[in-house]
């Protein structure tokens, strides 16, 4: 079966730090990639996605970076953090055959900038 | 652009009631419409799905009920029991143009009283 992991699951850092996140998928190949925040009460934001290797998408111009540099890993980075950075991070894959697919999820990383 | 408002915000409601929560498009391109099932500090699970072939789709306690020529879409949960408190996001998509990208509702907040 498919499993998609992230980390770490909470991470407190000072603003102007680096940030780097991880996020692999398991048992499938291919898949689409996509990196949310979800802030506090509230929905979900796409920050960027991607359908192969190397190739990413960004939803929103801001602070963050992504990249893709294998198939079921996907990275999301910042040079410097800043408060407004804090958040609930998401990823998720969803598979290409058939159409549709639905997203899956991580269990999220918990960010909170000092 | 490309909306999907959900409502309510939250919603209350004593065990053994029913829960409704409404969404409604805009683009009638969207041909998948997902609900996801959100617990704290956990990601967003696939709890059910719909395509606009069919008026209604039940799994469970939960069915989804789509009307097309509205353009909406409802989740309703039988018996609602405190163990479905959650917040739920409705979602659509669509297979054509190689967009892989969902449109998320705000979510809905959901407290069931023991």
């Amino acid at each position: 079966s498919q499993t998609i992991h992230q980390w770490p699951a909470t991470l407190v850092q000072p603003v102007g730090s680096p940030l780097s996140l991880e996020c692999t998928v398991e048992g499938t190949s291919n898949p689409n990639l996509y990196w949310y925040r979800q802030a506090a009460g509230r929905g979900l934001q796409l920050l960027f996605y991607s359908v192969g290797i190397g190739q990413i998408s960004s939803e929103v111009p801001q602070n963050l970076s992504a990249s893709r540099p294998q198939d079921r890993q996907f990275i999301l980075s910042s040079k410097k953090l800043l408060l407004s950075d804090s958040g609930f991070y998401l990823c998720a894959w969803s598979g290409k055959s058939r159409g549709n697919q639905p997203q899956h999820f991580g269990d999220g990383t918990r960010l909170s900038i000092l | 652009q490309q909306q999907v408002k959900q409502s309510p915000q939250s919603l209350i409601v004593q065990k053994g009631g029913i829960s409704i929560i409404n969404c409604a498009y805009e683009n009638t391109a969207f041909d998948y419409f997902p609900w996801y099932q959100q617990f704290p500090g956990k990601g967003p699970a696939l709890l059910i799905a719909i395509r606009p072939d069919v008026s209604e789709k039940k799994e469970g306690r939960f069915t989804i009920s789509f009307n097309k020529s509205a353009k909406q879409f409802s989740l309703h949960i039988m018996d609602s029991q405190p163990g479905d408190s959650a917040t739920y996001f409705c979602a659509a998509s669509m297979s054509s143009g190689g967009s892989y990208i969902p449109t998320f509702g705000r979510g809905t907040s959901l407290i069931v009283h023991p």
